[in-house]
């Protein structure tokens, strides 16, 4: 059973359209954490959020963390070809060391 | 991007052999993680260091064993290799506990 439950696992869209995707525990997370991998290579990080609720903005990327920290969604305005990739979320929990994945969601943007 | 580099990229083994993973690092970081991705199951931790000759095991610890004699290496043993070892391995480095993670590109390991 995976700590960091990712949502949906796939997603297969058109260019300029908008999406989605969670990532839930039931667990509180003092930090988490979104990475994005492209075939052939390691998680490149996108962003940290660490308060409870906060909203953080990346060009077309939104980021939100839950009022509880126990969840997170990136919301991608406009998608782009370039968007494709897998999205991972990341998760630190309070009191704990190790950094706990999600499975991931795997994003194609059809141009 | 952060100079890390893991090598082979690529190996193929029979079951029973040892493999040894090597990452090496420019950033003189003092966190080395040595993680496994398979599908469905993301990325997990299977040891860490945190200072030269200092390591722990992660959550997937068994059938590895790490060792770090200098900064920038930090070597992962596959003693006896079996086919369920069979992954792509990535290194990652952090400069401070819990601080955001830097990745190598992987290496793909295949246990015949």
């Amino acid at each position: 059973t995976q700590l960091l439950e990712q949502s949906p696992q796939f997603l297969s869209i058109q260019e300029g359209e908008n999406l989605t995707v969670y990532c839930n525990s039931s667990s509180v997370f003092s930090s988490l954490q979104w990475y994005r991998q492209e075939p052939g290579e390691g998680p490149v990080l996108l962003v940290t959020v660490v308060t409870g609720g906060e909203v953080k903005k990346l060009k077309r990327l939104t980021f939100q963390f839950g009022d509880a920290r126990k969840d997170s969604s990136l919301h991608i305005t406009a998608a782009q070809p370039g968007d494709t990739g897998l999205y991972l979320c990341a998760g630190d929990m309070a009191g704990g060391f190790k950094t706990i994945f999600g499975a991931g969601t795997r994003l194609f943007v059809k141009a | 991007d952060a100079g890390i580099t893991q090598s082979p990229r690529h190996k193929v083994t029979e079951t029973g052999t040892p493999v040894t993973l090597r990452c090496h690092q420019t950033e003189n970081h003092r966190y080395m993680y040595w993680y496994r991705q398979d599908p469905g199951h993301g990325l997990r931790l299977i040891h860490y260091s945190y200072g030269v000759k200092d390591t722990d095991k992660g959550e997937v610890s068994d059938g590895y064993s790490v060792s770090r004699s200098k900064t920038e290496d930090f070597l992962l043993t596959l003693e006896s290799a079996t086919s369920s070892q069979t992954s792509v391995y990535f290194c990652a480095i952090s400069e401070r506990e819990r601080e955001k993670l830097f990745f190598g590109s992987g290496t793909q390991l295949s246990v015949l």
